[in-house]
Parts: structure tokens; C-alpha cells; sequence
């Protein structure tokens, strides 16, 4: 099975700054890499698919990119409801594997 | 109105069983295929099961195989996990989650906002 790891666990950022987050595959997933945004009791939302692509609704100062089985998910200039968790899943193999996420805390 | 809707979570004791049910508007469930997730207290997310639109193809992650099932209703756009011999481990929020499209590995483009299960004595 793949596994997903997140880094840094928790991500303190300003209002206003840049906030990059990172997702490594244990092996090749592609750019079969999604991203979810998940506020406290809040269920997960689709943030980013296909390693790059926003899905619907997403604002652009969320993107994606993939280097090899490394990924990262840059937020550009953080507002105030960006804080949150975010979790990357790889689907390019059965079965579907989460990272452990990454909270993004106001600094 | 795009959603989806669980219910059937509780407390319940080590041992004893447990139906959820996640309850579907807006999109035309039957074309779709259909997970269960689950999150623990504190914890990130875990794949729990997966069921294709017609019902032919079901997996379930290690952690649940043999104790709990996966099963949908396409006429009252219905998915359920019944879930038995509960343990701790499974205390968790379920979510009702679909899929973007029907491969048995996609991503989630739809989450319902869960239903606690609590398994304690």
C-alpha cells in the first residue's frame, strides 16, 4: 500500500503571507494526487485534483504542483477562513491512502 | 440541492452493531459509486469501504473486513454500512463520501458531514 506523508504537521502563517504545504508518495501515484481542506467540525471539501486542477468553486489563490512523488499545495496570500487542516489522498492505486495533514494556524 | 446526509450513529457497547445509513438529493445517485469514511477523535481521515453504482464491485479496508458491510438502495438513493462487532478503534465520524467517478480508486468530489459513532462500555 502507498503511503502519504504531510509535512510540517502544523504550518503557522500570517494573514496576507504564503503558505506551502507538502505531501510525499512512498512510490508513484502520478498525478493521481487530490487535496481537501477540512475546517473543525466541518467535513472535508475537494480543493485540488489531478495534482493541479481546482475543482469547482475553488478560489485561484489555492494551487497545486507535483515534482516526482513530491507535492505541494501553495495557499498565496492566506485569508482569514484558509486556516484550517488540509489532507492529501493519492488514487492512483487501491486503495485510497490520506496523509496525516497539516494544520495551518494563524501566527 | 446537492447532498448527502447520514444518520444511525450513537454510542454503542464493544461488541454490538451499529447501521448507518447516508441519505442522497440532488444528483443522480445511481450513476455514482460510493464510500465510507471515517475520521477518529483528533485523528486524519481513513478509507473505509468502497461500492460501485450497481452494487457488483464492494472493497473494504483491512481494519473492517468481516465485521462490516456496504450496501445501497439506487430506487431510495440510499447507502448504508452495517457495522458489527464494534470495537474502540472504530469510535470515529463516518462520512458518506462519492466518488468523482467509478474506478475503485478516485478521488472524493462530495462529503455528507458525518455521523459519530462512539463504541464504549
Amino acid at each position: 500500500e502507498i503511503v502519504m506523508t504531510q509535512s510540517p504537521a502544523t504550518l503557522s502563517v500570517s494573514p496576507g503571507e504564503r503558505a506551502t504545504l507538502s505531501c510525499r508518495a512512498s512510490q508513484s501515484v502520478s498525478s493521481n494526487l487530490a487535496w481537501y481542506q477540512q475546517k473543525p467540525g466541518q467535513a472535508p471539501r475537494l480543493l485540488i485534483y489531478g495534482a493541479s486542477t481546482r475543482a469547482t468553486g475553488i478560489p485561484a489563490r489555492f494551487s497545486g504542483s507535483r515534482s516526482g512523488t513530491e507535492f505541494t499545495l501553495t495557499i498565496s496570500s492566506l485569508q482569514s477562513e484558509d486556516f484550517a487542516v488540509y489532507y492529501c489522498q493519492q488514487y492512483n492505486n487501491w486503495p485510497p491512502a490520506f496523509g496525516g495533514g497539516t494544520k495551518v494556524e494563524i501566527k | 440541492e446537492v447532498q448527502l446526509v447520514e444518520s444511525g450513529g450513537g454510542l454503542v457497547q464493544p461488541g454490538g452493531s451499529l447501521r448507518l445509513s447516508c441519505a442522497v438529493s440532488g444528483f443522480t445517485f445511481s450513476s455514482y459509486s460510493m464510500n465510507w469514511v471515517r475520521q477518529a477523535p483528533g485523528k486524519g481521515l481513513e478509507w473505509v469501504s468502497y461500492i460501485s453504482s450497481s452494487s457488483s464491485t464492494i472493497y473494504y479496508a483491512d481494519s473492517v473486513k468481516g465485521r462490516f458491510t456496504i450496501s445501497r438502495d439506487n430506487a431510495k438513493n440510499s447507502l448504508y454500512l452495517q457495522m458489527n462487532s464494534l470495537r474502540a478503534e472504530d469510535t470515529a465520524v463516518y462520512y458518506c463520501a462519492r466518488y468523482a467517478y467509478g474506478d475503485p480508486s478516485a478521488y472524493f468530489d462530495l462529503w455528507g458531514r458525518g455521523t459519530l459513532v462512539t463504541v464504549s462500555s
